[in-house]
């Protein structure tokens, strides 16, 4: 069990470019969630797979924002037309539906993202 | 939705001395509360969690009580060190579906030498 993994760890990008981050999860968790973190506030949740279906989607996630789990394995996060609101640390974190302890998320390192 | 209040956003304490953060929820179905610490620079670790069928839950110098009818918990951290220092998240989440946990604004705890 090596954990929850996100690659890039840092990202700067400019404004109007397109982003990819990448999770992979503790292996045979099903449940992935992605998150948003800005500076003195807690993870806001953007959305979370089951398998490899997308089940729900918080208001914040714009239509520049899009996920996928295309195997129900790792996951991406694309962000198109990136703008400066957008940077923030990007969350993953993953859990197993099937256990008792099915409410339990594990968290990656994060990707800090810096939009200029 | 939920909300979740907590408290004080920031906390110093001398090395040995207890350390307690409070946090209070408005969704009387939230029936999981889990505790994250994050240094800086890394992603929320949990520390420990309770479900609302229990009042209090201990592991070495961590515990974490529950008050379902004031609907408010605690995280009691003992014996205080300098690398207890991080920020730490409380949260709150229901199961049976999503679980998405809704989250506080974080206390960061310094740990005085």
């Amino acid at each position: 069990d090596t954990g929850v993994s996100q690659d890039p760890r840092h990202k700067i990008t400019k404004r109007g470019q397109n982003v990819t981050f990448r999770c992979d999860p503790i292996s045979e968790h099903n449940r992935l969630y992605w998150y948003r973190q800005t500076l003195g506030q807690g993870p806001e949740f953007l959305t979370y797979f089951q398998n490899e279906a997308q089940l729900e989607k918080s208001r914040l996630l714009s239509d520049r924002f899009s996920a996928e789990r295309p195997k129900g394995s790792f996951s991406t996060l694309e962000i198109q037309r990136t703008e400066q609101g957008d940077s923030a640390m990007y969350l993953c974190a993953s859990s197993d539906a099937d256990r008792t302890t099915k409410e339990t998320q594990y968290f990656g390192p994060g990707t800090r993202l810096l939009v200029l | 939705g939920e909300n979740v209040e907590q408290h004080p956003s920031t906390l110093s304490v001398q090395e040995g001395d207890s350390a307690v953060i409070k946090c209070t929820y408005s969704d009387s179905a939230s029936n999981y509360f889990p505790w994250y610490k994050q240094e800086l620079g890394k992603g929320p670790q949990l520390i420990i969690d309770i479900r609302s069928n229990v009042g209090e839950k201990k592991d070495q110098r961590i515990a974490v009580t529950l008050n379902k009818t004031a609907k408010h918990f605690s995280l009691h951290i003992t014996e205080t060190q300098p690398e207890d220092s991080a920020v730490y998240f409380c949260a709150a989440s229901q199961s049976g579906g999503s679980y998405i946990p809704t989250f506080g604004r974080g206390t960061s705890l310094i740990v005085h030498p």
